[in-house]
């Protein structure tokens, strides 16, 4: 069955550290990946998304993810976080075909960032 | 703006009773979605409407009925609510052909 997981359910980071947040998929083939941030209170936003090419993309606020094929991941970074990136961020993913443009998203990590 | 939006924002109604749920936007946009969002945050579709046809639903109980007037719209109607609907109800839109969704901000719904 298609499944996205991210193992982290919640971290913790210092306002200024670096920031890796992990997802991996299970699907036939590779899919669509995305990657949503949660303000409190608020709707989704997209951060990026990789449909093919240049494995590593660039996003808003200061973010990248890096598609690994072998390895089935789609792990977002960003190399300071501020106060204000303290959020939940989901995962999703959709298959290249015949799936009208169907999300699935995994449960989410939620960021605390500490002053 | 160009947004999603939804009202209301909080609901707040005792089980059995009938509500709906109104989403707008004014993207331009084709396709629109409604998400159900549990207690532990978890994003799951509910159903999909392209041009107001529906393309998408997903296992969902016969209570909840969507319907589109028009593109710009899709509202969702829920009859007889029961504790287990509360949660957070996010519409989306998104072009043609696209998976760029984009959100409206929720509607908190809480049945007691």
């Amino acid at each position: 069955a298609q499944s996205v997981t991210q193992p982290d359910i919640h971290i913790t980071v210092s306002e200024g550290a670096s920031l890796e947040l992990r997802c991996n998929y299970s699907y036939g083939a590779t899919p669509y990946l995305f990657w949503y941030v949660q303000s409190p209170g608020q709707g989704l936003q997209l951060l990026l998304k990789y449909f093919s090419g240049d494995t590593l993309v660039q996003g808003i606020k200061g973010c990248e993810a890096e598609f690994k094929r072998r390895q089935s991941s789609f792990n977002l970074r960003k190399p300071s976080v501020h106060w204000s990136d303290a959020a939940e961020y989901f995962c999703a993913v959709a298959p290249l075909t015949g799936s009208n443009y169907k999300l699935t998203f995994g449960k989410g990590t939620l960021l605390t960032v500490n002053p | 703006d160009t947004a999603v939006s939804q009202t209301p924002k909080y609901l707040v109604t005792q089980m059995g009773n009938d509500k709906s749920i109104k989403c707008e936007q004014n993207l331009g946009h084709d396709t629109m979605y409604w998400y159900k969002q549990d207690s532990k945050k978890f994003l799951k579709i509910m159903f999909s409407y392209n041009n107001k046809e529906l393309i998408i639903n997903e296992t969902v109980p016969n209570r909840f009925s969507p319907k589109s007037p028009d593109k710009a719209h899709l509202n969702l109607h829920i009859n007889s609510l029961e504790l287990g609907d509360s949660a957070v109800y996010f519409c989306a839109s998104s072009p043609e052909n696209s998976y760029e969704q984009y959100f409206g901000p929720g509607t908190r719904l809480t049945v007691t």
